[in-house]
C-alpha cells in the first residue's frame, strides 16, 4: 500500500513543493511519480525514485528508498498545479498507485 | 511518435461485459521488452492498475479483478484489448491503455492513451 501526504497542498507560484509517498513495505528504489491535470492522462515525471522521465524539467526531483519517498518541485510554475500520484513496481508485474496529492494554487 | 487510442462502448449495462480496444500507432506492439497495460480511474478518484500483456500473449492481472478480466493482443492489427465481465456501477471509470518504458519490465508507463469513459448503467 502506498500512502501519499498531504492530500492537498496549497502553495503559490514560485514556492517549493514537497510531496510524500510512504510504502507499507520496502519497494527499494522502484517508485515513480506521475502528474495528472484535469481531463488529461497521467504523465510520468520520475521513475526509479530519482530519474526524471524524458522532457521533464529539472525543477522536478525525486528522492528516497525503501519505504519513504519525496517528490520536490523546486519552484512552482503555473502549469505544475495538478494531482500527483506515486506508483511502485517493486512487486512487478503487479503495480499499485498511491491515492494522490493535489497541488493547488493558494 | 508512439500513440495509443482507446475505443469501445461508452455505456454498458450492469452484469454485462465491458470490451475495449487499444490501437497502437507510430510503433510496433511486437517490440521486445515493453509491456502494454490497462489502468482505470473512477470519476474524481485515483488510478488503479488492471493488468498488462506482452506481445507474446503473457498476461498479468490485478488479483482482485483476475476472475473477471481478460487482456489479449492482436499483433496483426497492432492492438490489444480488455474485457471485464459482470460489471457493476463500481466499474464506471475512465479506462486508459498505456505502455511502459526505460527498461525491460519497468512497469513505469511513459506512453498513455487519452482515456475513454465507460459508464455502467441500465
Amino acid at each position: 500500500v502506498l500512502t501519499q501526504s498531504p492530500a492537498t497542498l496549497s502553495l503559490s507560484p514560485g514556492e517549493r513543493a514537497t510531496l510524500s509517498c510512504r510504502a507499507s513495505e520496502s519497494v527499494s528504489s522502484f517508485l515513480g511519480w506521475y502528474q495528472q491535470k484535469p481531463g488529461q492522462a497521467p504523465r510520468l515525471i520520475i521513475y526509479d525514485a530519482s530519474n526524471r522521465a524524458t522532457g521533464i524539467p529539472a525543477r522536478f526531483s525525486g528522492s528516497g528508498s525503501g519505504t519513504d519517498f519525496t517528490l520536490t518541485i523546486s519552484s512552482l510554475e503555473p502549469e505544475d498545479f495538478a494531482v500527483y500520484y506515486c506508483q511502485q513496481r517493486s512487486s512487478w508485474p503487479l503495480l499499485t498507485f498511491g491515492g494522490g496529492t493535489k497541488v493547488e494554487i493558494k | 511518435q508512439l500513440q495509443l487510442q482507446e475505443s469501445g462502448p461508452g455505456l454498458v449495462k450492469p452484469s454485462e461485459t465491458l470490451s475495449l480496444t487499444c490501437t497502437v500507432s507510430g510503433g510496433s506492439i511486437s517490440i521486445s521488452s515493453y509491456y502494454w497495460g490497462w489502468i482505470r480511474q473512477p470519476p474524481g478518484k485515483g488510478l488503479e492498475w488492471i493488468g498488462s500483456i506482452y506481445h507474446s500473449g503473457s498476461t498479468y492481472y490485478k488479483p482482485s479483478l483476475m476472475s473477471r478480466v481478460t487482456i489479449s493482443v492482436d499483433t496483426s492489427k497492432n492492438q490489444f484489448s480488455l474485457t471485464l465481465s459482470s460489471v457493476t456501477a463500481a466499474d464506471t471509470a475512465i479506462y486508459y491503455c498505456a505502455r511502459d518504458d526505460y527498461y525491460d519490465r519497468s512497469g513505469f508507463y511513459e506512453h498513455w492513451g487519452r482515456g475513454t469513459l465507460v459508464t455502467v448503467s441500465s
